[in-house]
């Protein structure tokens, strides 16, 4: 089956500590992006990336950090400088990158909380 | 900055009934993409409709209709026959005119409870 996988679904983290959480997509999808989800803030861009080796800062990317070594992963690292991490993580991919109908897929998401 | 308004944080709606969210966006652009994405308590995404601004034909998905008003930048999303699970948070999401990339600007959401 194709879709999205991200991992864990549930992570605890130690104020302090760098955590990284995982995206996986088998839909040969170029387009990546994750986005932060709080209550009643609907969801923010993080990062995005339109192709492998290449990605560009969102609305609130300070204190995160993506990479995109492979078109099929895309993982976000939550670093110590990021204030306020709780929130519930979801990453999305598309086909092109080019500004379209074309819709974004999401994985299941990640809940992060910092203890 | 673009921004993407929804005016009602919850709304109920008796099941088989009828309901619309309002969803309004601020854009000088002539040509671009919206989305209405449905999130249930799963908390996975879904993408319910969507609609180029360049087509002036309301987008229908079977139960799940829009009423696009471009001059006032009005997208309503209308469920008809309400069902049960239909119940979850809908997000209105508008594409940006910025460079060649494809970006998602959210709403806030709006909380909606289909009742038996």
């Amino acid at each position: 089956d194709g879709g999205i996988t991200q991992s864990p679904k549930y992570l605890f983290r130690k104020e302090g500590q760098n955590v990284t959480l995982s995206c996986e997509q088998n839909l040969n999808h170029d387009a990546m992006y994750w986005y932060r989800q709080d209550p009643g803030q609907g969801l923010r861009l993080i990062y995005y990336s339109q192709i492998v080796n290449d990605f560009q800062k969102g609305d609130i990317a300070e204190g995160y950090s993506v990479s995109r070594e492979k078109k099929e992963s895309f993982p976000l690292t939550v670093t110590s400088a990021q204030k306020n991490p709780t929130a519930f993580y979801l990453c999305a991919s598309r086909i092109g990158a080019e500004r379209g109908l074309n819709e974004q897929f999401f994985g299941p998401g990640t809940r992060l909380t910092v203890l | 900055a673009q921004t993407v308004t929804q005016s009602q944080p919850e709304m109920s709606v008796q099941e088989a009934e009828t309901v619309t969210l309002s969803c309004t966006y601020d854009t000088s652009e002539n040509n671009y993409y919206l989305f209405w994405y449905k999130q249930p308590p799963s908390r996975q995404m879904i993408l319910v409709i969507r609609q180029e601004a360049y087509k002036q034909q309301n987008a229908t998905e079977n139960r799940f209709s829009v009423n696009f008003q471009k001059a006032a930048k009005s997208f309503s999303l209308k469920i008809s026959d309400s069902q049960l699970g239909d119940t979850a948070m809908y997000f209105c999401a508008f594409t940006p005119p910025q460079g060649g990339s494809e970006k998602l600007v959210f709403g806030k959401g709006t909380k909606l409870t289909v009742n038996p």
